[in-house]
């Protein structure tokens, strides 16, 4: 079945630090890739999202490409802040308007 | 927009009790879908509704039940709880076309 997996965390950083969480999938077909963010106490929140290969998502100075040969779609930053830590989400989508199947979520802690 | 608004926000039922959990869609919405949380885990669907009608349902038994009503709100029903249904419930509501999920900020149901 579909699946999507993702960086074992939880990941701390500094704030300004460069921040990659890895994110691979699989699907029998070709699925949409999107990040959505957590803050503690609260829903989810789209970030970016990607609908066909070689897309790039961005959003808050957060980035994913989509690459299809390596079914990747990796969240990065530039620069972190300490308002950017929550628990992240890689998921998946395989047509419009149907099911998202998400990872185990990466938690993000940025210190000042 | 008015988002997506869930209640309760917290409750608390015994082991073998009934619970109904309520999500009002946003604006213009025709789709909810609803998705389980356990702590420390990335959500996993439940059900997802389009026009009153049943239509997608994931790994979850029978006494797990929903309605979408006219207004598109919806109803998130579970009998005869168990222990390990005590988690995060979600419900996004999204229009039938890509990719607009909308969360609200969840029910967090502890089963004792």
């Amino acid at each position: 079945g579909d699946s999507v997996t993702q960086m074992e965390g939880p990941v701390t950083l500094s704030e300004e630090a460069f921040l990659t969480i890895n994110c691979t999938y699989t699907a029998t077909g070709y699925p949409s890739l999107f990040w959505y963010v957590q803050y503690p106490g609260e829903g989810l929140q789209l970030l970016l999202k990607a609908t066909k290969a070689d897309d790039k998502g961005s959003n808050k100075g957060f980035e994913a490409t989509y690459r299809k040969e390596t079914t990747s779609f990796h969240l990065e930053k530039g620069s972190v802040q300490v308002s950017d830590s929550a628990v992240y989400f890689c998921a998946l989508s395989l047509a419009s308007g149907s099911r998202l199947t998400f990872g185990e979520g990466t938690q993000l802690t940025v210190n000042p | 927009e008015t988002g997506v608004t869930q209640s309760p926000t917290h409750l608390i039922k015994t082991r073998g009790q009934q619970v109904t959990l309520r999500c009002s869609s946003q604006s213009g919405h025709n789709t909810v879908s609803w998705y389980q949380q356990a702590l420390g885990q990335g959500p996993q669907f439940i059900f997802q509704y389009y026009r009153e009608e049943e239509n997608g349902r994931g790994n979850f038994p029978p006494r797990f039940s929903g309605l979408q009503f006219p207004n598109y709100s919806s109803e998130l029903n579970v009998n005869a709880l168990e222990l390990d249904d005590s988690a995060l419930y979600l419900c996004a509501s999204s229009l039938r076309q890509p990719y607009g999920y909308t969360f609200g900020s969840g029910t967090r149901l502890t089963v004792v």
